[in-house]
């Protein structure tokens, strides 16, 4: 069955520093990985996902996260956070594409001044 | 509507009774995902429906909970005999086609409290 795991319930981090929010996964078949966001008071968010291709890919608020399948592996990262981006973040699996996602206990990301 | 509607948004129930989940999927998606999220925890995939059908029910966790999209759009989660433990915020989602590579937007949940 596959799993995902986050190891950080809870990252700070003052505003402008960089951030790397870690995921691994277990799968032993073809993989779909996708990072959730979700804001205080509203529902989750696609950031980013990884289908096929390239396996470093972006979302259009600078945050990037790279597929790296020996160390099964899909960690996000930004070089720059704003106050903005506190939130709870979730990594998710899927051998079936958005149909059945696995998701990861997430992370909050608290961003400080 | 613009986006995934989900009703009520808050509900408390009491242990024993019975209760009914509604989303209203973004008009023209086939496709149609029910989760559940509790405290401290990711979302846990329950059922997909495909059209009217249930293509894959293997989350849900036993026979008191049970799912119906009668028409191919608007679907209703529905749970009997409610428990303690069923309490958790149950999130809907859906996407145009159901296949791998389209998104599926996500509801802003139904936060049920079983007291």
């Amino acid at each position: 069955a596959q799993s995902v795991t986050q190891l950080d319930s809870q990252v700070p981090v003052f505003e402008e520093a960089p951030v790397e929010l870690r995921c691994n996964y277990s799968s032993s078949v073809s993989v779909y990985l996708f990072w959730y966001v979700q804001y205080p008071n509203q529902g989750l968010q696609l950031l980013l996902k990884y289908l096929s291709g390239s396996t470093l890919v972006e979302s259009i608020n600078g945050f990037e996260a790279e597929f790296n399948k020996s160390q099964t592996s899909f960690h996000l990262r930004k070089p720059s956070v704003h106050i903005s981006d506190t939130a709870e973040y979730f990594c998710a699996v899927s051998d079936k594409g958005f149909q059945k996602l696995v998701f990861g206990t997430g992370t909050r990301l608290l961003v400080s001044p | 509507g613009a986006g995934v509607s989900q009703t009520p948004s808050n509900k408390v129930t009491e242990k024993g009774k019975y209760v009914e989940l509604r989303c209203d999927p973004i008009s023209g998606h086939t496709a149609l995902y029910w989760y559940r999220q509790s405290l401290g925890q990711g979302p846990e995939f329950l059922i997909y429906f495909q059209g009217t059908g249930a293509a894959d029910d293997s989350g849900l966790p036993n026979d008191r909970f049970f799912a119906v999209r009668p028409e191919g759009s608007v679907s209703t989660l529905k749970i009997q005999r409610t428990e303690r433990g069923d309490s958790a915020v149950y999130l809907c989602a859906s996407s145009l086609d159901g296949f791998d590579g389209t998104e599926a937007f996500f509801g802003q949940g139904t936060r049920l409290t079983v007291v």
